[in-house]
């Protein structure tokens, strides 16, 4: 029974690069959440995303960043021409409902912007 | 704004006494904590959550206390063993921001000393 994958684990990305995280939830969880966690920081909610919707981007910077949970395939968290201010480590975690279900997090990629 | 915070950075134990971690919060609207631990390079992994309507759960060697009045929640680790050293973020969630929303506390490194 995995559990939530995430990849690549490291990505190194010059300024005005793109890049592109992916997720695969827990078998079963419909629910998916991303989360970023700059230095000396705790874990910041981004967005969260049932299948094909995006429920609440509000953590989102409002350029640059997008999300997608398609159909069929892994939730992917893009990143247009990134920048040093966006390395960090970025979290996916996914739940089977949401509300009061604790969510269950991946290994994180940790996304380096020379 | 850190409406959940844990002012603690650090936090050292020695082998088999207890390990008190602390968290206070602000916004009066979250109703659901949670505890994560987090090892390096990984994800953080659920250890612990209590509803509002609790002052109190225990999971084995995890125990949660939440006083509502004084907005401050702590875990209580006993006894304490040396792979419980890593760090430890308070988590809450609330109807206000939407339960799904977990805003996370900035952690606390514990180290239990053999």
């Amino acid at each position: 029974n995995a559990g939530v994958m995430q990849n690549p684990r490291h990505l190194v990305r010059r300024r005005g690069q793109e890049a592109r995280l992916r997720c695969s939830p827990m078998k079963g969880h419909s629910h998916v959440y991303w989360y970023r966690q700059l230095p000396e920081e705790g874990l910041k909610f981004m967005v969260y995303l049932q299948k094909e919707n995006i429920i609440d981007e509000s953590g989102m910077p409002k350029e640059r960043f997008s999300a997608e949970f398609p159909k069929e395939g892994p939730s992917i968290l893009r990143i247009q021409q990134v920048v040093r201010g966006d390395s960090a480590a970025y979290f996916c975690a996914s739940s089977s409902l949401p509300g009061e279900n604790e969510q269950f997090f991946g290994p994180g990629t940790r996304l380096t912007v020379l | 704004d850190q409406q959940v915070k844990q002012n603690s950075p650090s936090l050292s134990v020695q082998e088999g006494r207890i390990s008190i971690l602390n968290c206070d919060y602000t916004n009066s609207m979250f109703d659901y904590f949670l505890w994560y631990k987090k090892y390096p390079a990984e994800g953080p992994t659920f250890l612990i959550s209590i509803s509002s309507i609790k002052d109190k759960n225990e999971d084995g060697r995890f125990t949660v206390f939440l006083n509502k009045s004084a907005k401050h929640l702590s875990l209580h680790i006993v006894p304490s063993q040396p792979g419980d050293s890593a760090v430890y973020f308070c988590a809450a969630s609330g109807q206000g921001g939407g339960t799904y929303k977990y805003i996370f506390g900035t952690g606390t490194r514990l180290k239990v000393l053999a």
